[in-house]
Protein backbone atom coordinates (compact mmCIF):
# COMPACT_ATOMS: atom_id res chain seq x y z
CA UNK A 1 0.00 0.00 0.00
CA UNK A 2 1.42 3.16 -0.59
CA UNK A 3 1.77 5.23 2.42
CA UNK A 4 2.20 9.26 2.58
CA UNK A 5 3.29 10.58 6.02
CA UNK A 6 3.13 13.88 7.77
CA UNK A 7 5.37 14.50 10.78
CA UNK A 8 2.35 16.44 12.78
CA UNK A 9 -1.36 15.89 13.01
CA UNK A 10 -1.98 18.74 15.07
CA UNK A 11 0.78 21.80 15.47
CA UNK A 12 0.16 24.99 17.22
CA UNK A 13 2.66 28.22 16.61
CA UNK A 14 3.08 31.83 17.19
CA UNK A 15 2.63 34.37 14.83
CA UNK A 16 6.26 35.11 13.14
CA UNK A 17 7.31 31.60 13.71
CA UNK A 18 9.12 29.96 10.95
CA UNK A 19 7.50 26.40 10.49
CA UNK A 20 7.92 22.98 8.77
CA UNK A 21 5.63 20.84 7.41
CA UNK A 22 7.23 17.35 6.14
CA UNK A 23 5.63 14.95 4.37
CA UNK A 24 7.52 11.54 3.49
CA UNK A 25 5.97 9.24 0.36
CA UNK A 26 7.00 5.52 0.70
CA UNK A 27 6.51 4.96 -2.99
CA UNK A 28 8.92 6.13 -5.18
CA UNK A 29 6.41 8.88 -6.58
CA UNK A 30 7.79 11.45 -8.47
CA UNK A 31 5.32 13.68 -7.52
CA UNK A 32 4.61 15.26 -4.47
CA UNK A 33 1.97 18.42 -3.39
CA UNK A 34 0.94 20.52 -0.56
CA UNK A 35 -2.30 21.31 -0.18
CA UNK A 36 -4.60 23.83 1.70
CA UNK A 37 -7.92 22.89 3.05
CA UNK A 38 -10.42 25.79 4.22
CA UNK A 39 -13.75 25.44 5.23
CA UNK A 40 -16.57 26.48 2.21
CA UNK A 41 -12.99 26.65 -0.32
CA UNK A 42 -12.55 23.35 -0.25
CA UNK A 43 -8.46 22.54 -1.40
CA UNK A 44 -6.22 24.34 -3.35
CA UNK A 45 -2.90 24.02 -4.66
CA UNK A 46 0.15 26.00 -2.70
CA UNK A 47 2.82 23.71 -4.57
CA UNK A 48 4.11 20.72 -5.88
CA UNK A 49 7.21 19.33 -7.28
CA UNK A 50 7.73 16.86 -10.34
CA UNK A 51 11.23 16.00 -9.43
CA UNK A 52 13.92 16.51 -6.65
CA UNK A 53 15.19 19.90 -6.49
CA UNK A 54 11.78 21.07 -8.74
CA UNK A 55 8.88 22.99 -7.75
CA UNK A 56 6.10 24.97 -9.17
CA UNK A 57 3.89 27.29 -7.80
CA UNK A 58 0.47 26.68 -7.34
CA UNK A 59 -2.80 28.69 -6.70
CA UNK A 60 -1.95 30.07 -3.56
CA UNK A 61 1.59 30.34 -3.24
CA UNK A 62 2.25 33.46 -1.08
CA UNK A 63 3.63 33.30 2.01
CA UNK A 64 5.08 29.56 1.40
CA UNK A 65 8.37 27.78 0.71
CA UNK A 66 8.92 24.53 -0.49
CA UNK A 67 11.98 21.85 -0.18
CA UNK A 68 12.62 18.78 -2.11
CA UNK A 69 16.10 17.69 -1.64
CA UNK A 70 14.90 13.84 -1.37
CA UNK A 71 12.42 11.96 -4.02
CA UNK A 72 10.53 10.86 -0.84
CA UNK A 73 10.45 14.00 1.46
CA UNK A 74 8.71 16.93 0.32
CA UNK A 75 8.67 19.74 3.14
CA UNK A 76 6.51 22.46 2.71
CA UNK A 77 8.50 25.73 4.86
CA UNK A 78 6.23 29.22 6.65
CA UNK A 79 9.19 31.50 6.81
CA UNK A 80 6.60 33.83 9.13
CA UNK A 81 3.76 32.26 9.88
CA UNK A 82 0.74 34.69 10.32
CA UNK A 83 -2.95 34.20 11.78
CA UNK A 84 -4.67 33.80 8.19
CA UNK A 85 -2.25 30.57 7.49
CA UNK A 86 -4.31 28.81 10.28
CA UNK A 87 -5.77 26.00 8.12
CA UNK A 88 -5.42 22.10 7.46
CA UNK A 89 -2.44 21.21 5.18
CA UNK A 90 -2.47 18.52 3.23
CA UNK A 91 0.15 16.32 1.33
CA UNK A 92 0.37 14.17 -1.76
CA UNK A 93 1.67 12.09 -3.96
CA UNK A 94 0.58 10.76 -7.61
CA UNK A 95 0.92 7.88 -9.47
CA UNK A 96 0.53 7.59 -12.96
CA UNK A 97 -1.44 5.51 -14.06
CA UNK A 98 -1.88 5.69 -17.59
CA UNK A 99 -3.91 7.10 -20.74
CA UNK A 100 -2.25 10.78 -19.49
CA UNK A 101 -4.25 9.89 -15.92
CA UNK A 102 -3.09 10.00 -12.40
CA UNK A 103 -3.76 9.22 -9.28
CA UNK A 104 -2.91 11.04 -5.76
CA UNK A 105 -2.38 9.50 -2.47
CA UNK A 106 -3.23 11.49 0.45
CA UNK A 107 -1.44 12.14 4.10
CA UNK A 108 -3.31 12.36 7.01
CA UNK A 109 -3.63 16.16 7.13
CA UNK A 110 -1.70 18.45 9.37
CA UNK A 111 -4.02 20.98 11.30
CA UNK A 112 -1.62 23.93 11.96
CA UNK A 113 -3.09 26.35 14.59
CA UNK A 114 -1.08 30.07 14.58
CA UNK A 115 -1.76 32.01 17.24
CA UNK B 1 -10.39 29.17 -16.12
CA UNK B 2 -10.51 26.10 -14.77
CA UNK B 3 -12.64 25.55 -12.23
CA UNK B 4 -14.96 22.72 -10.26
CA UNK B 5 -18.37 23.74 -8.81
CA UNK B 6 -20.07 21.91 -5.98
CA UNK B 7 -23.34 23.66 -5.27
CA UNK B 8 -24.58 21.87 -2.51
CA UNK B 9 -22.60 22.34 0.77
CA UNK B 10 -24.78 20.31 3.07
CA UNK B 11 -26.80 17.53 1.96
CA UNK B 12 -29.24 15.11 4.25
CA UNK B 13 -30.38 11.24 3.27
CA UNK B 14 -32.07 8.52 4.75
CA UNK B 15 -30.07 5.17 5.56
CA UNK B 16 -30.82 3.23 2.78
CA UNK B 17 -31.70 5.71 -0.21
CA UNK B 18 -30.03 6.76 -2.90
CA UNK B 19 -27.99 10.37 -3.27
CA UNK B 20 -27.13 12.31 -5.47
CA UNK B 21 -24.17 15.04 -5.35
CA UNK B 22 -24.01 17.66 -7.81
CA UNK B 23 -20.69 18.97 -9.21
CA UNK B 24 -20.40 20.84 -12.92
CA UNK B 25 -16.83 21.79 -13.87
CA UNK B 26 -15.27 24.13 -16.29
CA UNK B 27 -12.34 23.79 -18.88
CA UNK B 28 -11.34 24.32 -22.24
CA UNK B 29 -8.90 21.62 -22.56
CA UNK B 30 -10.54 18.10 -24.38
CA UNK B 31 -8.38 15.56 -22.44
CA UNK B 32 -8.96 15.58 -18.59
CA UNK B 33 -9.99 13.53 -15.65
CA UNK B 34 -12.88 13.96 -13.07
CA UNK B 35 -12.59 12.13 -9.43
CA UNK B 36 -14.89 12.12 -6.16
CA UNK B 37 -12.99 11.93 -3.11
CA UNK B 38 -14.43 10.97 0.20
CA UNK B 39 -12.99 12.42 3.53
CA UNK B 40 -14.45 11.40 6.93
CA UNK B 41 -14.05 13.49 10.17
CA UNK B 42 -10.59 12.03 10.99
CA UNK B 43 -9.25 13.66 7.92
CA UNK B 44 -7.97 11.01 5.04
CA UNK B 45 -8.81 11.55 1.47
CA UNK B 46 -10.35 8.61 0.37
CA UNK B 47 -10.07 8.42 -3.31
CA UNK B 48 -13.76 6.69 -4.93
CA UNK B 49 -14.18 6.74 -8.34
CA UNK B 50 -12.51 8.46 -11.59
CA UNK B 51 -14.09 9.44 -14.98
CA UNK B 52 -11.53 10.06 -17.88
CA UNK B 53 -12.94 12.27 -20.67
CA UNK B 54 -13.20 10.43 -23.36
CA UNK B 55 -14.91 7.56 -21.43
CA UNK B 56 -17.87 6.00 -23.55
CA UNK B 57 -19.26 4.61 -19.97
CA UNK B 58 -20.05 6.14 -16.62
CA UNK B 59 -18.03 5.03 -14.08
CA UNK B 60 -19.00 2.38 -11.47
CA UNK B 61 -17.04 1.21 -7.94
CA UNK B 62 -19.67 -0.67 -5.76
CA UNK B 63 -21.62 1.35 -4.73
CA UNK B 64 -20.85 4.64 -6.29
CA UNK B 65 -21.46 5.29 -10.16
CA UNK B 66 -20.54 8.88 -11.76
CA UNK B 67 -23.11 10.22 -13.88
CA UNK B 68 -21.16 12.08 -16.56
CA UNK B 69 -22.92 14.30 -18.78
CA UNK B 70 -19.68 16.01 -20.90
CA UNK B 71 -21.90 18.41 -23.02
CA UNK B 72 -23.64 19.76 -19.57
CA UNK B 73 -19.95 19.53 -17.95
CA UNK B 74 -21.51 17.45 -14.91
CA UNK B 75 -19.94 14.81 -12.53
CA UNK B 76 -22.46 13.92 -9.98
CA UNK B 77 -21.87 11.26 -7.53
CA UNK B 78 -24.20 8.65 -6.92
CA UNK B 79 -24.17 7.20 -3.72
CA UNK B 80 -26.74 3.86 -3.54
CA UNK B 81 -28.32 2.12 -0.45
CA UNK B 82 -26.68 4.88 1.98
CA UNK B 83 -25.30 3.94 4.87
CA UNK B 84 -24.28 5.63 8.33
CA UNK B 85 -20.58 4.86 7.26
CA UNK B 86 -21.13 7.51 4.04
CA UNK B 87 -21.90 10.54 6.39
CA UNK B 88 -18.40 12.74 5.33
CA UNK B 89 -17.36 15.75 3.24
CA UNK B 90 -17.42 14.87 -0.10
CA UNK B 91 -14.96 16.88 -3.19
CA UNK B 92 -15.22 16.86 -6.48
CA UNK B 93 -12.16 17.01 -8.51
CA UNK B 94 -10.66 17.60 -11.68
CA UNK B 95 -7.15 17.20 -13.64
CA UNK B 96 -6.73 18.60 -16.74
CA UNK B 97 -4.33 15.43 -18.63
CA UNK B 98 -1.94 17.53 -20.12
CA UNK B 99 -0.46 18.66 -16.56
CA UNK B 100 2.44 17.13 -14.94
CA UNK B 101 2.11 15.26 -12.75
CA UNK B 102 -1.58 15.34 -12.18
CA UNK B 103 -2.48 18.23 -9.81
CA UNK B 104 -5.88 18.53 -8.77
CA UNK B 105 -8.62 21.47 -8.97
CA UNK B 106 -11.20 20.90 -6.57
CA UNK B 107 -14.57 21.97 -5.75
CA UNK B 108 -15.64 23.48 -2.16
CA UNK B 109 -17.07 20.32 -0.43
CA UNK B 110 -20.58 18.82 0.09
CA UNK B 111 -21.23 17.56 3.40
CA UNK B 112 -23.38 14.45 3.41
CA UNK B 113 -25.15 13.34 6.56
CA UNK B 114 -26.70 10.25 6.75
CA UNK B 115 -29.90 9.67 8.77
CA UNK B 116 -30.82 6.09 10.28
Amino acid sequence: DVKVTQSSRYLVKRTGEKVFLECVQDMDHENMFWYRQDPGLGLRLIYFSYDVKMKEKGDIPEGYSVSREKKERFSLILESASTNQTSMYLCASSLYKGKLTYEQYFGPGTRLTVT
Amino acid sequence: AQKITQTQPGMFVQEKEAVTLDCTYDTSDPSYGLFWYKQPSSGEMIFLIYQGSYDQQNATEGRYSLNFQKARKSANLVISASQLGDSAMYFCAMSPTYNQGGKLIFGQGTELSVKP
